[in-house]
């Protein structure tokens, strides 16, 4: 059974241009949400989707945009980036909505200059 | 709106000594409560998940408790180890929330050899 993987690990981009992070689910999860964690404070909650429909979003800009493919992986793409967008996106799987928890992958580190 | 508070935010014990970890949380309607490790610059690695019906769960060295009317959970790691070290996420999903998860900013733990 593999876990969540994210690609890339790390990244530097210029103010202004556009990212997209990819992120493969767990086996047989069919939950995917992503989390911001900023240095020295706890992850914030981006948006989830289940069945390829976001269903649930936090307090993110709509320059925060994602996808969820038909087997279940994901990508979360952000627009015109902004200073404050450097942090680490985690990606987290879990089945039935995380009725059972989720597994969390090692994140991409975006840094924006 | 769920707040979650980690008291203290960084601890630093003897090896050997028993760790306490805690965890409060506004809103008592919560569907489950998940206490996770992160090391430095790394993704999430999960501990345990509590659900809304338990009192606590178990896990090797680790024992977590629920109190959902007080609004507390504790992380309890036994005859710490300096591999222990880390920051440890309590994150907490509400029955409202559509999957997402409420985290607290982490307890920064480091066990002296």
């Amino acid at each position: 059974e593999t876990g969540v993987t994210q690609s890339p690990t790390h990244l530097i981009k210029t103010r202004g241009q556009q990212v997209t992070l990819r992120c493969s689910s767990q086996s047989g999860h069919n939950t995917v949400s992503w989390y911001q964690q900023a240095l020295g404070q706890g992850p914030q909650f981006i948006f989830q989707y289940y069945r390829e429909e976001e269903n649930g979003r936090g307090n993110f800009p709509p320059r925060f945009s994602g996808l969820q493919f038909p087997n279940y992986s994901s990508e979360l793409n952000v627009n015109a980036l902004e200073l404050d967008d450097s942090a680490l996106y985690l990606c987290a799987s879990s089945s039935s909505r995380g009725q059972y928890g989720y597994t969390f992958g090692s994140g991409t580190r975006l840094t924006v200059v | 709106k769920q707040e979650v508070t980690q008291i203290p935010a960084a601890l630093s014990v003897p090896e050997g000594e028993n760790l306490v970890l805690n965890c409060s949380f506004t809103d008592s309607a919560i569907y489950n409560l998940q206490w996770f490790r992160q090391d430095p610059g790394k993704g999430l690695t999960s501990l345990l998940l509590i659900q809304s019906s338990q009192r606590e769960q178990t896990s090797g060295r680790l024992n977590a408790s629920l109190d959902k009317s007080s609004g507390r959970s504790t992380l309890y790691i036994a005859a710490s180890q300096p591999g222990d070290s880390a920051t440890y996420l309590c994150a907490v999903r509400t029955t409202d929330s559509w999957g997402k998860f409420q985290f607290g900013a982490g307890t920064q733990v480091v066990v002296t050899p």
